[in-house]
């Protein structure tokens, strides 16, 4: 069965920062890989995603993620942190199913930024 | 281009009644997804809807039911209101969902309370 572990429900860091949001996936087929972030009263949005070709994928914000499939790992990552990156992030897994994907989410990792 | 469109925002239901949520995707967009969100459970898949037909459904119970128009809007329905059932729904469109890669773009959701 398909599964996402985000390790750590929160995160702190101060602004400048390297960030650091660790995803591990379980996936019997090729996995598709997302990051989202979700601030307060609104919906997701897609920071990238992983689907063929180059592991080291770079999405908006100045996030990037690494898909490394002997350590079936999705982290993300961002050189410095600003202090609107404060949000939840979710890694996402999808799965093909009758035709269409079904997207597993992690729990979610929240981003605190300190000043 | 108006993204995805949820109505309404905020919901107020008691035990035992039933609710009905819409979702307006992006124009051309033709796959709809719901989600539940909730602090324990995390973001569930509910079910998709492609070309007005029912593709994938997630482990909820037949309470949960929904329907796509021919114009790609989307209800769900939750009839008999649980406690349990107070949560974020999110609804997400995308051109196709078929082969997974395809971005999904969220809606903001809608809040719904059940006293």
């Amino acid at each position: 069965a398909q599964s996402v572990t985000q390790l750590g429900s929160h995160v702190s860091v101060s602004e400048g920062a390297l960030v650091l949001l660790r995803c591990n996936y379980s996936s019997s087929v090729p996995p598709y890989l997302f990051w989202y972030v979700q601030y307060p009263n609104q919906g997701l949005q897609l920071l990238l995603k992983y689907t063929t070709g180059a592991t080291l994928v770079k999405g908006i914000n100045g996030f990037e993620a690494e898909f490394k499939k002997s350590e079936t790992s999705f982290h993300l990552t961002k050189p410095s942190a600003h202090m609107s990156d404060a949000a939840e992030y979710f890694c996402a897994v999808s799965f093909p199913s009758g035709g269409s994907y079904i997207p597993t989410f992690g729990r979610g990792t929240s981003l605190i930024v300190h000043p | 281009k108006a993204g995805v469109t949820q109505t309404p925002r905020y919901l107020i239901k008691t035990r035992g009644q039933q609710v009905t949520l819409s979702c307006s995707p992006i124009s051309g967009h033709r796959s709809v997804s719901w989600y539940q969100q909730t602090p324990g459970q995390g973001l569930q898949f509910l079910f998709e809807y492609f070309s007005e037909t029912q593709r994938n459904k997630g482990n909820f119970p037949g309470r949960f039911s929904g329907r796509q128009f021919s114009n790609s809007r989307s209800e769900m329905n939750v009839s008999t209101l649980e406690l349990g059932d107070s949560a974020l729904y999110l609804c997400a469109s995308s051109i196709h969902w078929t082969s997974g890669q395809e971005t999904q773009y969220f809606g903001p959701g809608t809040r719904l309370l059940v006293l």
